[in-house]
This record gives C-alpha cells, sequence and structure tokens, in this order.
C-alpha cells in the first residue's frame, strides 16, 4: 500500500464546474497536508495547506480533511482551462519536515 | 518575491559522467530539500539538510550520489557516474520552521541521461 495514494485520472470538467481531487494516506499521526498544483515541464506550487478537521477555503480553493477517514480532497469552483495541471497530494511524515507526495491527479479544464 | 534558485535547468549528459546541481534556497530558510521526480510521479525525498546537518538522506543512493551544504546556506548534489535511470527532474525545496512544513520548490534540473 502506498503511503499517499490519488487517482491518477485524467479527470476531466466542463469550464465553469466544481473539479474534485482526492487524497487518502496510511499514515494516523500525519499533522500537516498540502496540495501542490504542477503544470507540464514545472515544479510543483503550494495551492493550500491544512492541518485541522474540516474546510478551508482560498479564493476558488477548498480543501477539506478528515483525519478519521485519512482523507484529504481538494474541490476548485468554476473551474477555468488555465487550472489544468497536475494537482500532488503530500503528507507531513515524522517530526522532520519530510513530505510524502502522491503520484498526483491530472486535470483538464475544457472550455 | 523571494524563490529557491536552482541551477543549471537542464542538463544532459552520457551514462558513466558525473553531473553536479546548485541550488539556493529562500533567504532564511534553514531547511533545505533534494527531490527526484520521475515522469508520472510524484516527488521523493533524496536527502533533507537542517542548517548544514544532514537530517535525513534514507532514500539517497550513496553509492552515486553525495550532497553537501557547507556553510548551511546554498547546496550541490552530485551523481557520479550517472546511470541511464537517473533521468528525472531534481527539484530543490526550502522552508522555514514559522511556515510549519510548507516548502517552497525551485524551477528544477531536468537531467537526461543518454
Amino acid at each position: 500500500q502506498k503511503e499517499v495514494e490519488q487517482n491518477s485520472g485524467p479527470l476531466s470538467v466542463p469550464e465553469g464546474a466544481i473539479a474534485s481531487l482526492n487524497c487518502t494516506y496510511s499514515d494516523r499521526v500525519s499533522q500537516s497536508f498540502f496540495w501542490y498544483r504542477q503544470y507540464s515541464g514545472k515544479s510543483p506550487e503550494l495551492i493550500m495547506s491544512i492541518y485541522s478537521n474540516g474546510d478551508k477555503e482560498d479564493g476558488r480553493f477548498t480543501a477539506q480533511l478528515n483525519k478519521a477517514s485519512q482523507y484529504v480532497s481538494l474541490l476548485i469552483r468554476d473551474s477555468q482551462p488555465s487550472d489544468s495541471a497536475t494537482y500532488l497530494c503530500a503528507v507531513g511524515s515524522g517530526n522532520t519536515g519530510k513530505l510524502i507526495f502522491g503520484q498526483g491527479t491530472t486535470l483538464q479544464v475544457k472550455p | 518575491e523571494a524563490e529557491v534558485a536552482q541551477s543549471p535547468r537542464y542538463k544532459i549528459t552520457e551514462k558513466s559522467q558525473a553531473v553536479a546541481f546548485w541550488c539556493d534556497p529562500i533567504s532564511g530558510h534553514a531547511t533545505l530539500y533534494w527531490y527526484r521526480q520521475i515522469l508520472g510521479q510524484g516527488p521523493e525525498l533524496l536527502v533533507q539538510f537542517q542548517d548544514e546537518s544532514v537530517v535525513d538522506d534514507s532514500q539517497l543512493p550513496k553509492d552515486r550520489f553525495s550532497a553537501e551544504r557547507l556553510k548551511g546556506v546554498d547546496s550541490t548534489l552530485k551523481i557520479q557516474p550517472a546511470e541511464l535511470g537517473d533521468s528525472a527532474m531534481y527539484l530543490c525545496a526550502s522552508n522555514s520552521e514559522r511556515e510549519a512544513n510548507e516548502q517552497f520548490f525551485g524551477p528544477g534540473t531536468r537531467l537526461t541521461v543518454l
């Protein structure tokens, strides 16, 4: 079992729709969770961080965390073609700050 | 806006040659990470520094890879000799303790081994 799992996709949504990206993790003691966006050929860009159960909203992005279910998600409202990218879920491991990444989900937003 | 700097951006080399990558973290960031990202996968940690000290190098192939951060600022990652399977994106990231694990990545070095 991988430590951080994501569906590789591609996830295809029409412009203006809500995109829902999901991630599960195996380490029950993880305390920090992140979403990175990565355009093709570029490096990951941090877009959301979440540390406690519930929702965290930032503009069109909402991160959701459920530690009991070991589940974290990212919602993108009013999806735009410019949101087309790979979204990486990352989970903090141990007390060193090390991040464990999922393989990423490719999102395609069609005009 | 402060950024992590990396060079070179692209490197093509032949197998058995030596290659080196350089990273300058965001000013004031004590923690520096080197990751390797194979196409279609997420980044995997190679080595983590806290100031000049190695915190975690458990996934670093030490027979061919080495990393240093002599003055606790910039860092160099070296591969000698390079193998075909080393073709990947090498990413450097840094964070500060105040930012609770939020890591910021540089542009990366795309390595191709022929």
